[in-house]
């Protein structure tokens, strides 16, 4: 049962546009979001977070945005830039019943062209 | 600035081999994990642990044990590897605990590439 789910498993994008990452969750017991960003041979990083209580999260060229009734997020990276190039993967957390246990999506390829 | 290493970045077992994977965090935080990456699948949660001695299974502890007997070492066994075991195994660790406000951010190691032929 896939509670957090990515459906894109890869995106391609030019340099200086928007990218656009989707996620979709089922649980509605989860109320913290967060992006982490993997490139091959190295652990994730963090990315980006979103509580629950907000709709939208900003931080540089990273915007996180809550659709809570869809049970949607979405992360956008404007411009976008070939550093960018790299795995996403969104988690979600049901806060105050778990030890910060994070539920992941499958994961979004994201290439950024020249 | 936090780190967490794993012991090997590359290891290559038998089936049937005792594995012994190795994580060391220096932030003195309380909760370690285990997951495990294959393509199309995401991370997957094995154990994870959130005391010295505590330890509470994931979605996915079948073949997989885990033992910590220090705040800064987290341990993920294989008892007896097969080649469904052939993944990427990343390490993390995160501050949270039970009933506190704080982020959930996870902090993750670089990862072991285990290959079980």
């Amino acid at each position: 049962d896939q509670q957090v789910k990515q459906n894109s498993p890869s995106l391609s994008v030019q340099e200086g546009r928007i990218s656009i990452l989707n996620c979709d969750y089922t649980n509605s017991m989860f109320d913290y979001f967060l992006w982490y960003k993997k490139y091959p041979a190295e652990g994730p990083t963090f990315l980006i977070s979103i509580s629950s209580i907000k709709d939208k999260n900003e931080d540089g060229r990273f915007t996180v945005f809550l659709n809570k009734s869809a049970k949607h997020l979405s992360l956008h990276i404007v411009p976008s830039q070939p550093g960018d190039s790299a795995v996403y993967f969104c988690a979600a957390v049901a806060g105050g019943t778990s030890y910060g246990k994070l539920t992941f999506g499958q994961g979004t390829i994201l290439t950024v062209h020249p | 600035d936090v780190k967490v290493t794993q012991s090997s970045r590359y290891l290559v077992k038998r089936t049937g081999e005792k594995v012994f994977l190795e994580c060391v965090q220096d932030m003195d935080h309380e909760n370690m994990f285990w997951y495990r990456q294959d393509p199309g699948l995401g991370l997957r949660l094995i154990y994870f642990s959130y005391d010295v001695k505590m330890k509470e299974k994931g979605d996915i502890p079948e073949g997989y044990s885990v033992s910590r007997e220090k705040k800064e070492r987290f341990s993920l066994i294989l008892e007896s590897a097969s080649t469904n075991q052939t993944s990427m195994y990343l390490c993390a660790s995160s501050l949270m605990g039970l009933g506190t406000n704080l982020d959930y951010e996870q902090y993750f190691g670089p990862g072991t590439r285990l290959t079980v032929t």
